[in-house]
């Protein structure tokens, strides 16, 4: 059955530094998104993209955050500047896009640690 | 966003059935009601979807209140693979929606 995969699994940077977190979607979806879990906090709502642009996006999305789907499978989201808050797991998710397929298909997520 | 409502936590014994409710008042006329679990230390996983009637499938059934109002999704024989965070979302049929995470209901299943 085809998944959503992410990598790395595990990141540990140093505050300020650049990441980029990475997931190859399932590969005829259309609708990505990431969103972010602070340990033991809810699932919110990070960013969506379609058709080669951010759709929605949420507070916590700011100037800090880029999404960029670079080819046709790699989907990627980047911290320029990572603060100690952004501490968290990261979930890609896909949808494949038709009417009334409304169900996201999430990636195992990267755990995130900033120092 | 549609409000929903549910308990914070819920047991269960091994191999029996499992009734896991969601109020959901607000919910709009064109929201689908879809339900996702997260394994521990895993992403979140889509359970079941419906719309008005009741729905099954390998995993779960999902029964719909005759107002909308509300939702049951029913575990029919719990197992310990069961053990994680319920959510109810109701999702727009339009555009391209977001999933709203709320707190969930958090279901131990007991050996």
């Amino acid at each position: 059955e085809p998944e959503v995969t992410q990598t790395p699994s595990h990141q540990v940077t140093q505050m300020g530094q650049e990441v980029i977190l990475r997931c190859v979607p399932i590969s005829n979806h259309l609708y990505f998104y990431w969103y972010r879990q602070i340990l033991g906090q809810k699932v919110e709502f990070l960013v969506s993209f379609y058709n080669n642009e951010i759709s929605e996006k949420s507070e916590i999305f700011d100037d800090q955050f880029s999404v960029e789907r670079p080819d046709g499978s790699n989907f990627t989201l980047k911290i320029r500047s990572t603060k100690l808050e952004d501490s968290a797991m990261y979930f890609c998710a896909s949808r494949e896009g038709r009417v009334g397929q409304e169900t996201q298909y999430f990636g195992p997520g990267t755990r995130l640690l900033v120092l | 966003d549609a409000k929903t409502t549910q308990p914070n936590s819920m047991e269960s014994n091994e191999e029996e059935p499992v009734h896991l409710p969601c109020n959901h008042s607000t919910i709009s006329g064109t929201d689908y009601i879809h339900w996702y679990r997260q394994l521990p230390s895993q992403g979140p996983e889509y359970v079941i979807h419906g719309l008005t009637s009741n729905v099954n499938n390998r995993m779960a059934s999902l029964a719909i209140a005759e107002d909308r109002k509300s939702s049951t999704l029913i575990l029919h024989r719990a197992t310990l693979r069961d053990a994680a965070v319920y959510y109810c979302i109701p999702i727009s049929n339009f555009g391209n929606e977001k999933l709203t995470f709320g707190t969930g209901t958090r279901l131990t299943i007991i050996p």
